[in-house]
C-alpha cells in the first residue's frame, strides 16, 4: 500500500495563496485512481475540496471552485492544491487520498490517505 | 443544497451497541460511506457503498440504509472505538462529496 505525504507552508497571510503538495512513498499513484483532496477546520467536520484523475480532468466543491487549483505532476507522482484568496476559515488540516472508483463511478473505496498538514492563515 | 444531518454524541458503555446514525434526501439514491476518525489521526473508512467492509475494519462495523436514513452500527463496542464517525455521501450527479458533521462516539 502506498503512502501519502502532504507538505508545504503551514502559515499563510490573508488574501494570499495556499499551496500544497501530495507526494507518494513506497510505490506509485494508481493510474487508475483520483488524487482527493479533503480538509477538518480545527474541532470541525470534513469538507470535500476536490479532485484530480490521471487524464487531468479534475471537479471541484462548487462552494470553493472560484479559488482552488488541483494539478498533477505527473514527472514527480504528485498531486498540488493551489487555493486562493485565502482567509482564517481556510484554516484547517489538509488531507490528500487515493481513490478507486468502480461501476463507472457509482461506488469508491479509499486506498490511502496522507496524514494531514495544518495549515493557519494569519497575519 | 444538499445536507447530510448526525447527532453531534453519543455515548456508550463498552459492551454496548452503538448505532450512528445520518440523514439525508439523497442517501435514498446514492450509496453512503463512514469514517472513524481517532484523535489527532487522519480518517479511516470503516463501510463504503451502504453496508460493505473494507478489508481490515473489524466484523463488528456494519452499515445499512433505510430510505434517507443510513446507520453505522458497532456491535460489542471497545475502548479503541471512541472516535468521531463522519457519514458522507455524494450529490444526486453523484459527482461531489458531501459530508456530515460527525457524532462523537465516547465509550
Amino acid at each position: 500500500q502506498v503512502q501519502l505525504q502532504e507538505s508545504g507552508p503551514g502559515l499563510v497571510k490573508p488574501s494570499g495563496t495556499l499551496f500544497l503538495t501530495c507526494a507518494v512513498a513506497g510505490g506509485s499513484f494508481a493510474k487508475t485512481n483520483w488524487w482527493t483532496w479533503v480538509r477538518q477546520p480545527p474541532g470541525g467536520g470534513l469538507e470535500w475540496i476536490g479532485e484530480i484523475y490521471h487524464s487531468e480532468s479534475a471537479v471541484y466543491n462548487p462552494s470553493l471552485k472560484s479559488r482552488v487549483t488541483i494539478s498533477l505532476d505527473k514527472a514527480n507522482n504528485q498531486s498540488s492544491l493551489r487555493l486562493a484568496s485565502v482567509t482564517a476559515a481556510d484554516t484547517a488540516i489538509y488531507y490528500c487520498a487515493s481513490v478507486h472508483y468502480y461501476d463507472s463511478g457509482a461506488y469508491f473505496e479509499i486506498d490511502s490517505w496522507g496524514q494531514g498538514t495544518l495549515v493557519t492563515v494569519s497575519s | 443544497s444538499y445536507e447530510l444531518t448526525q447527532a453531534p454524541s453519543l455515548s456508550v458503555a463498552p459492551g454496548q451497541t452503538a448505532r450512528i446514525t445520518c440523514s439525508g434526501d439523497g442517501l435514498s439514491k446514492q450509496y453512503a460511506y463512514w469514517y472513524q476518525q481517532k484523535a489527532g489521526q487522519a480518517p479511516v473508512l470503516v463501510i463504503y457503498k451502504d453496508k460493505e467492509r473494507p478489508s481490515g475494519i473489524p466484523e463488528r462495523f456494519s452499515g445499512s440504509s433505510s430510505g434517507r436514513t443510513v446507520t453505522l452500527t458497532i456491535s460489542g463496542v471497545q475502548a479503541e472505538d471512541e472516535a468521531d464517525y463522519h457519514c458522507q455521501s455524494t450529490d444526486s450527479s453523484g459527482t461531489f462529496w458531501i459530508f456530515g458533521g460527525g457524532t462523537k462516539l465516547t465509550v
